[in-house]
């Protein structure tokens, strides 16, 4: 079945640390990808998306993903963290444009001031 | 521009019964999308409308159901209740694309007793 991997559920990191999430997917066609944040008390809203061109997608607050095909992941970055990032982050994945987004189970982000 | 509104926000009900919940979209978004969100499966995909029609539907049982109507707002509907049931219900709604961002509600907290 296709499915959606989040290798740590749980991430505790200093400010300033670098971070780097991983996001892998069981597809081997066509993908559309996503990443999705929900800070504390707020909607779930878009981080940043891939669905074609330049693998390397750069999005708000400093964040940007790498879509490499060959292993079949779409990891998230950001090279230096702050307390307000602080959040729960999704990967989900669209898979051959079918209008059904298949999520992650999600990565809980704690930034220590 | 308003966002996507879920009512009610919480509600709660005993096994056996059935419950109807709304989103209303964005103004000028067509498609709506629902999701299951629970603490151990994270979101799963319930099924998406577009211009009153389904478009595709996750691998949930026949007891749940939903509905678009003409002005894009959207009602789901879970017939005889299971424990299992209890969750957060999340609406999302975009322009009309696999590809577009998907804009969440706040979603209802149902509790099945």
């Amino acid at each position: 079945a296709q499915s959606v991997s989040q290798h740590n559920h749980h991430v505790i990191l200093s400010e300033a640390a670098s971070l780097e999430l991983g996001c892998n997917y069981s597809y081997g066609g066509t993908v559309n990808l996503f990443w999705y944040v929900q800070y504390p008390g707020q909607h779930l809203q878009l981080l940043l998306k891939y669905f074609s061109g330049d693998p390397l997608v750069k999005g708000i607050k400093g964040f940007e993903a790498e879509f490499i095909k060959s292993k079949f992941s779409f990891n998230l970055r950001k090279p230096s963290v702050q307390w307000s990032d602080t959040a729960e982050y999704f990967c989900a994945v669209n898979m051959d444009s079918n209008y059904q987004l298949i999520w992650g189970a999600g990565t809980k982000l704690i930034i220590k001031p | 521009k308003a966002g996507v509104t879920q009512t009610p926000r919480y509600l709660i009900k005993t096994r056996g019964q059935q419950v109807t919940l709304s989103c209303s979209p964005i103004s000028g978004h067509r498609s709506v999308s629902w999701y299951q969100q629970t603490p151990g499966q994270g979101l799963q995909f319930l099924f998406e409308y577009f211009s009153e029609t389904q478009r595709n539907k996750g691998n949930f049982p026949g007891r749940f159901s939903g509905r678009q109507f003409s002005n894009s707002r959207s009602e789901m509907n879970v017939s005889t209740l299971e424990l299992g049931d209890s969750a957060l219900y999340l609406c999302a709604s975009s322009l009309a694309t696999s590809t577009d961002t998907q804009y969440f509600g706040p979603g209802t907290r149902l509790t099945v007793l």
